[in-house]
């Protein structure tokens, strides 16, 4: 069972809805991302949080929106999307180590797979 | 820059074969280096890992040694079985949350 918690599992929305994606972990991690997935491709960056603080933004359109409500939940809220941005959409922590530094292992969600038509 | 080459799929194998999936890499500085599995319709998990040169990592049968002189990490497993069928990332990390993934490698293992 993964210890990181996405929903909703599958989303269809049209190019006027707003809609979000939810993610949810409990290890006591303090980096939480988001990757976009494309099909038979590796998971892209989109972005990070590092004690609830954004990060990175990989230059991720602005139709993307993340948020950080808390250490344990991170949503990124979905407006405006294009069928271009139909992927499989993966959570994922890690842990900070001795001295803050990151040990680089994630944990990744299942995944949202979001159809947008 | 850091980057991350694996062997082009799909690597279909019968069951009980030896698998070897071929992964090498360029970094600065000394990378972590992580084996994760993706199975159809879930996300990736975290297979094996190495933190430094000559460490093997071990999981489920599968193998992959940190070799520094030829910056190579390959994944090995003795006998596949069909349950293995996923595609396969190798990765290294060095720091600053971004993790480099390799293109990845589909594997199908036959009954």
């Amino acid at each position: 069972d993964t210890e990181v918690t996405q929903t909703p599992k599958h989303l269809v929305m049209g190019m006027t809805n707003k809609k979000s994606l939810k993610c949810e972990q409990h290890m006591g991690h303090r980096a939480m991302y988001w990757y976009k997935q494309k099909a038979k491709k590796p998971p892209e960056l989109m972005f990070v949080y590092s004690y609830e603080k954004l990060s990175i933004n990989e230059s991720v359109p602005s139709r993307f929106s993340p948020e950080c409500p808390n250490s344990s939940l991170l949503n990124l809220h979905l407006h405006a999307l294009q069928p271009e941005d139909s992927a499989l959409y993966l959570c994922a922590s890690s842990q900070e180590g001795r001295g803050g530094a990151n040990t680089g292992e994630l944990f990744f969600g299942e995944g949202s797979r979001l159809t947008v038509l | 820059g850091n980057s991350v080459t694996q062997m082009e799929g799909p690597v279909t194998l019968s069951e009980e074969a030896f698998l070897t999936i071929n992964c090498t890499y360029t970094a600065t500085g000394y990378p972590s280096l992580f084996w994760y599995v993706q199975y159809p319709g879930e996300g990736l998990q975290l297979l094996l890992k190495a933190t430094k040169a000559d460490d093997k990592g071990s999981n489920k049968g599968f193998e992959a040694t940190y070799r520094k002189e030829t910056t190579s990490f390959h994944l090995e497993k003795g006998s596949v079985q069909v349950s293995d069928s996923a595609v396969y990332f190798c990765a290294l990390y060095t720091g600053g949350f971004k993790t480099i993934f390799g293109a990845g490698t589909r594997l199908f293992v036959k009954a």
